[in-house]
């Protein structure tokens, strides 16, 4: 079965820091663009951060750029996204996704990890 | 502000046909696929339409997408109580400011 499991969400004073992880199974990992996604508390959906098979090519939304970084270890069959300098704003459920990159879209979706941030 | 612009919300009956809207420009829409995503309450986001029009393994023929130029939408024929649930577009966005995907603000649909 192709799935797609997030952990590592939690509380975290404002300013502090969260790695999420997300485990792939059912597929070859190291195959696909992996993405995260999010969503705050009654909003919509927001993408996050993306990386390419390998690593090579990583992508932010402007929001988290220079505070998240997107990683992967095709060894571990594993996606993380390692989340510094926090913010309220940060606040949302984070979803990992498998991307069909070109044309299929994100087909894979994982259940989430609820990240807050107090202020 | 969401890149791309979704009605927040849209209903029909059962068995009606029920279209929800997706614009935005030529960085992403216009020079793109658009995708559809549904989700249920509670749960993930689920691919529904790939490609513009293109129906994923498992979704009903009764679910539909097209294209337009720097527009979208996504129709729902034979609508289903189940249905009830919030849509999302996405597209990539190749714009001079960076590039990555981008959503709709997504639309609510209520089932009367």
């Amino acid at each position: 079965e192709v799935q797609l499991v997030e952990s590592g969400g939690g509380l975290v004073q404002s300013g502090g820091s969260l790695r999420l992880s997300c485990a792939a199974s059912g597929f070859t990992f190291s195959s696909y663009w992996m993405t995260w996604v999010r969503q705050a508390p009654g909003k919509g959906l927001e993408w996050v951060a993306n990386i390419k098979q390998g690593g090579s090519e990583k992508y932010y939304v402007d929001s988290v750029k220079g505070r998240f970084t997107i990683s992967r270890d095709d060894a571990k069959n594993s996606l993380y996204l390692q989340m510094n300098s926090l913010r309220a704003e940060d606040t949302a459920v984070y979803y990992c996704a498998r991307e069909q990159r070109g044309s299929g879209g994100m087909d894979v979706w994982g259940q989430g990890t609820t990240v807050t941030v107090s202020s | 502000q969401s890149v791309l612009t979704q009605p927040p919300s849209a209903s029909g009956t059962p068995g009606q046909r029920v279209t929800i809207s997706c614009s935005g420009s030529s960085s992403n829409i216009g020079s793109n696929y658009v995708y559809w995503y549904q989700q249920l309450p509670g749960t993930a986001p689920k691919l529904l339409i790939y490609k513009n029009n293109q129906r994923p393994s498992g979704v009903p023929d009764r679910f539909s997408g097209s294209k337009s130029g720097t527009s979208a939408s996504l129709a729902i024929s034979g609508l289903r109580s189940e249905e009830e649930a919030d849509y999302y577009c996405a597209a990539w966005d190749d714009s001079l400011s960076g590039r990555g995907w981008v959503f709709g603000g997504g639309t609510k649909l209520t089932v009367l």
